[in-house]
Protein backbone atom coordinates (compact mmCIF):
# COMPACT_ATOMS: atom_id res chain seq x y z
CA UNK A 1 0.00 0.00 0.00
CA UNK A 2 1.81 3.38 -0.91
CA UNK A 3 -0.22 5.38 1.58
CA UNK A 4 -1.68 8.64 1.50
CA UNK A 5 -0.03 10.50 -1.76
CA UNK A 6 0.08 14.24 -2.10
CA UNK A 7 1.27 16.01 -4.84
CA UNK A 8 3.09 18.57 -4.97
CA UNK A 9 5.38 18.24 -1.66
CA UNK A 10 6.64 21.71 -2.30
CA UNK A 11 4.59 24.88 -4.10
CA UNK A 12 5.90 28.41 -4.21
CA UNK A 13 3.49 30.68 -5.62
CA UNK A 14 2.66 34.05 -6.10
CA UNK A 15 -0.25 35.89 -4.33
CA UNK A 16 -3.32 36.34 -6.66
CA UNK A 17 -2.27 32.63 -8.30
CA UNK A 18 -4.80 30.19 -8.16
CA UNK A 19 -3.13 27.06 -6.24
CA UNK A 20 -4.19 23.53 -6.03
CA UNK A 21 -3.02 20.76 -4.23
CA UNK A 22 -4.24 17.05 -4.37
CA UNK A 23 -4.60 14.21 -2.78
CA UNK A 24 -4.74 10.06 -3.58
CA UNK A 25 -6.54 8.70 -0.21
CA UNK A 26 -5.71 4.64 0.50
CA UNK A 27 -8.00 2.26 -1.15
CA UNK A 28 -11.14 1.43 0.65
CA UNK A 29 -10.63 4.26 3.36
CA UNK A 30 -14.17 6.26 3.03
CA UNK A 31 -13.41 9.52 5.74
CA UNK A 32 -10.66 12.10 3.75
CA UNK A 33 -9.64 14.82 5.81
CA UNK A 34 -7.67 18.30 5.12
CA UNK A 35 -5.39 19.65 7.63
CA UNK A 36 -3.44 22.83 7.66
CA UNK A 37 -0.62 23.34 9.85
CA UNK A 38 1.40 26.61 10.80
CA UNK A 39 3.74 27.40 13.80
CA UNK A 40 1.08 30.27 15.17
CA UNK A 41 -2.30 27.94 14.70
CA UNK A 42 -0.98 24.02 15.08
CA UNK A 43 -2.89 21.90 13.26
CA UNK A 44 -6.40 23.48 11.95
CA UNK A 45 -9.01 20.58 10.24
CA UNK A 46 -10.38 22.72 6.97
CA UNK A 47 -12.54 19.90 6.14
CA UNK A 48 -13.46 16.41 5.65
CA UNK A 49 -15.48 14.23 3.46
CA UNK A 50 -17.31 11.29 4.30
CA UNK A 51 -18.11 8.63 1.07
CA UNK A 52 -17.24 11.44 -1.26
CA UNK A 53 -19.56 13.87 0.62
CA UNK A 54 -18.48 16.90 1.92
CA UNK A 55 -19.85 16.73 6.38
CA UNK A 56 -18.12 19.47 7.64
CA UNK A 57 -16.19 22.57 5.82
CA UNK A 58 -16.44 24.97 8.94
CA UNK A 59 -12.79 24.97 9.72
CA UNK A 60 -12.73 26.40 5.49
CA UNK A 61 -11.05 29.49 6.47
CA UNK A 62 -12.32 31.94 3.77
CA UNK A 63 -14.61 31.78 0.88
CA UNK A 64 -10.94 31.66 -1.59
CA UNK A 65 -10.63 27.96 -0.26
CA UNK A 66 -12.96 25.42 -1.76
CA UNK A 67 -12.06 21.36 -1.75
CA UNK A 68 -13.92 18.45 -3.64
CA UNK A 69 -13.71 14.63 -3.57
CA UNK A 70 -15.26 13.93 -7.08
CA UNK A 71 -14.63 10.51 -6.64
CA UNK A 72 -13.46 7.80 -3.90
CA UNK A 73 -9.54 7.90 -4.65
CA UNK A 74 -9.10 11.76 -5.04
CA UNK A 75 -9.41 14.74 -3.42
CA UNK A 76 -8.28 18.55 -4.12
CA UNK A 77 -8.40 21.63 -1.75
CA UNK A 78 -7.67 24.84 -3.98
CA UNK A 79 -6.96 28.43 -2.91
CA UNK A 80 -8.02 31.13 -5.25
CA UNK A 81 -6.69 33.87 -5.38
CA UNK A 82 -3.81 32.86 -2.58
CA UNK A 83 -2.11 34.99 -0.28
CA UNK A 84 0.63 35.17 1.77
CA UNK A 85 -1.08 34.19 4.97
CA UNK A 86 -1.86 31.13 3.26
CA UNK A 87 1.61 29.74 3.50
CA UNK A 88 1.83 26.76 5.60
CA UNK A 89 2.00 22.78 5.34
CA UNK A 90 -1.32 21.63 3.87
CA UNK A 91 -1.77 17.51 5.22
CA UNK A 92 -3.97 15.25 3.78
CA UNK A 93 -5.21 12.38 5.96
CA UNK A 94 -7.97 9.21 5.41
CA UNK A 95 -9.04 6.73 7.85
CA UNK A 96 -11.68 3.37 7.09
CA UNK A 97 -14.87 2.86 9.04
CA UNK A 98 -13.66 0.64 11.57
CA UNK A 99 -10.87 4.23 12.62
CA UNK A 100 -7.89 2.94 13.15
CA UNK A 101 -6.64 6.07 13.11
CA UNK A 102 -6.26 8.36 10.64
CA UNK A 103 -3.18 8.17 7.69
CA UNK A 104 -1.31 10.84 6.60
CA UNK A 105 0.47 12.10 3.64
CA UNK A 106 3.39 13.49 3.77
CA UNK A 107 1.92 17.44 2.76
CA UNK A 108 1.96 20.28 0.62
CA UNK A 109 4.35 22.61 1.85
CA UNK A 110 2.70 26.17 0.26
CA UNK A 111 4.67 29.27 -0.05
CA UNK A 112 2.79 32.50 -1.26
CA UNK A 113 5.28 35.18 -1.89
CA UNK B 1 -17.12 21.10 23.35
CA UNK B 2 -14.13 18.89 23.01
CA UNK B 3 -10.80 19.77 23.39
CA UNK B 4 -7.59 17.83 24.20
CA UNK B 5 -4.74 20.16 26.49
CA UNK B 6 -1.02 19.35 26.40
CA UNK B 7 2.00 20.26 28.16
CA UNK B 8 3.91 22.82 26.43
CA UNK B 9 7.46 22.23 25.24
CA UNK B 10 10.12 21.81 23.96
CA UNK B 11 11.04 18.88 26.23
CA UNK B 12 14.66 18.39 26.44
CA UNK B 13 15.75 15.04 27.96
CA UNK B 14 19.27 13.31 27.93
CA UNK B 15 19.30 9.68 26.30
CA UNK B 16 17.96 6.93 28.22
CA UNK B 17 16.05 9.58 30.59
CA UNK B 18 12.08 9.14 31.43
CA UNK B 19 9.83 10.50 29.52
CA UNK B 20 6.04 11.88 30.88
CA UNK B 21 4.16 13.97 28.45
CA UNK B 22 0.54 15.33 29.78
CA UNK B 23 -2.29 15.09 28.23
CA UNK B 24 -5.81 16.09 29.29
CA UNK B 25 -8.93 16.46 27.68
CA UNK B 26 -12.83 17.71 27.49
CA UNK B 27 -15.26 15.30 25.53
CA UNK B 28 -19.22 14.79 25.94
CA UNK B 29 -19.73 11.11 25.07
CA UNK B 30 -17.17 8.35 25.24
CA UNK B 31 -13.80 9.29 23.19
CA UNK B 32 -11.10 7.16 21.87
CA UNK B 33 -7.60 8.83 22.68
CA UNK B 34 -4.91 8.91 20.36
CA UNK B 35 -1.57 9.54 20.30
CA UNK B 36 0.46 11.02 17.13
CA UNK B 37 4.17 11.33 16.11
CA UNK B 38 5.69 13.87 13.46
CA UNK B 39 9.21 13.57 12.41
CA UNK B 40 10.69 16.61 10.57
CA UNK B 41 9.40 17.00 7.27
CA UNK B 42 7.15 14.08 7.45
CA UNK B 43 3.29 14.14 8.18
CA UNK B 44 1.51 12.20 11.15
CA UNK B 45 2.17 8.78 12.41
CA UNK B 46 -0.31 6.59 14.88
CA UNK B 47 1.95 6.15 17.66
CA UNK B 48 -0.68 4.35 19.96
CA UNK B 49 -4.44 4.53 21.02
CA UNK B 50 -7.05 3.23 23.30
CA UNK B 51 -10.62 3.01 22.88
CA UNK B 52 -12.23 2.94 26.39
CA UNK B 53 -12.07 4.03 30.00
CA UNK B 54 -8.52 1.63 31.60
CA UNK B 55 -7.40 0.93 27.91
CA UNK B 56 -3.45 1.10 27.91
CA UNK B 57 -1.95 1.46 24.58
CA UNK B 58 1.88 0.53 23.69
CA UNK B 59 3.51 1.07 20.89
CA UNK B 60 7.64 1.46 20.07
CA UNK B 61 8.31 1.49 24.01
CA UNK B 62 6.19 4.09 24.76
CA UNK B 63 2.71 3.95 26.60
CA UNK B 64 -0.07 5.54 27.37
CA UNK B 65 -3.38 4.82 29.79
CA UNK B 66 -6.89 5.93 29.32
CA UNK B 67 -7.91 7.53 32.51
CA UNK B 68 -11.74 8.30 32.65
CA UNK B 69 -11.41 9.92 36.20
CA UNK B 70 -8.48 12.12 35.36
CA UNK B 71 -9.64 12.36 31.66
CA UNK B 72 -5.79 12.07 31.30
CA UNK B 73 -4.22 10.05 28.25
CA UNK B 74 -0.47 10.73 29.38
CA UNK B 75 2.24 9.50 27.31
CA UNK B 76 5.32 8.00 28.88
CA UNK B 77 8.31 6.08 27.51
CA UNK B 78 11.28 4.60 29.95
CA UNK B 79 13.82 5.05 28.59
CA UNK B 80 14.15 7.63 25.48
CA UNK B 81 16.66 7.56 22.34
CA UNK B 82 18.12 10.13 19.89
CA UNK B 83 15.63 9.29 17.32
CA UNK B 84 12.74 9.61 19.56
CA UNK B 85 13.36 13.39 18.91
CA UNK B 86 9.81 14.44 17.09
CA UNK B 87 6.24 16.79 18.14
CA UNK B 88 4.31 14.33 19.75
CA UNK B 89 0.40 15.28 18.97
CA UNK B 90 -2.41 13.81 21.64
CA UNK B 91 -6.33 13.52 20.20
CA UNK B 92 -9.44 12.46 20.88
CA UNK B 93 -12.53 11.26 18.56
CA UNK B 94 -15.81 12.12 19.54
CA UNK B 95 -19.04 12.33 17.61
CA UNK B 96 -19.65 10.42 13.91
CA UNK B 97 -17.33 10.08 10.94
CA UNK B 98 -14.16 9.70 12.91
CA UNK B 99 -13.44 13.41 13.45
CA UNK B 100 -9.64 13.87 15.01
CA UNK B 101 -9.41 16.77 17.63
CA UNK B 102 -5.69 17.11 18.10
CA UNK B 103 -3.51 19.15 21.33
CA UNK B 104 -1.09 21.96 19.91
CA UNK B 105 1.57 18.76 20.08
CA UNK B 106 4.70 19.18 22.10
CA UNK B 107 8.08 19.02 21.09
CA UNK B 108 10.54 16.56 22.28
CA UNK B 109 14.59 16.98 22.08
CA UNK B 110 16.48 13.99 23.11
CA UNK B 111 20.39 14.65 22.96
CA UNK B 112 23.19 11.71 23.67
Amino acid sequence: DAGVIQSPRHEVTEMGQEVTLRCKPISGHNSLFWYRQTMMRGLELLIYFNNNVPIDDSGMPEDRFSAKMPNASFSTLKIQPSEPRDSAVYFCASTPVTHDGYTFGSGTRLTVV
Amino acid sequence: GNSVTQMEGPVTLSEEAFLTINCTYTATGYPSLFWYVQYPGEGLQLLLKATKADDKGSNKGFEATYRKETTSFHLEKGSVQVSDSAVYFCALSAGGYNKLIFGAGTRLAVHP
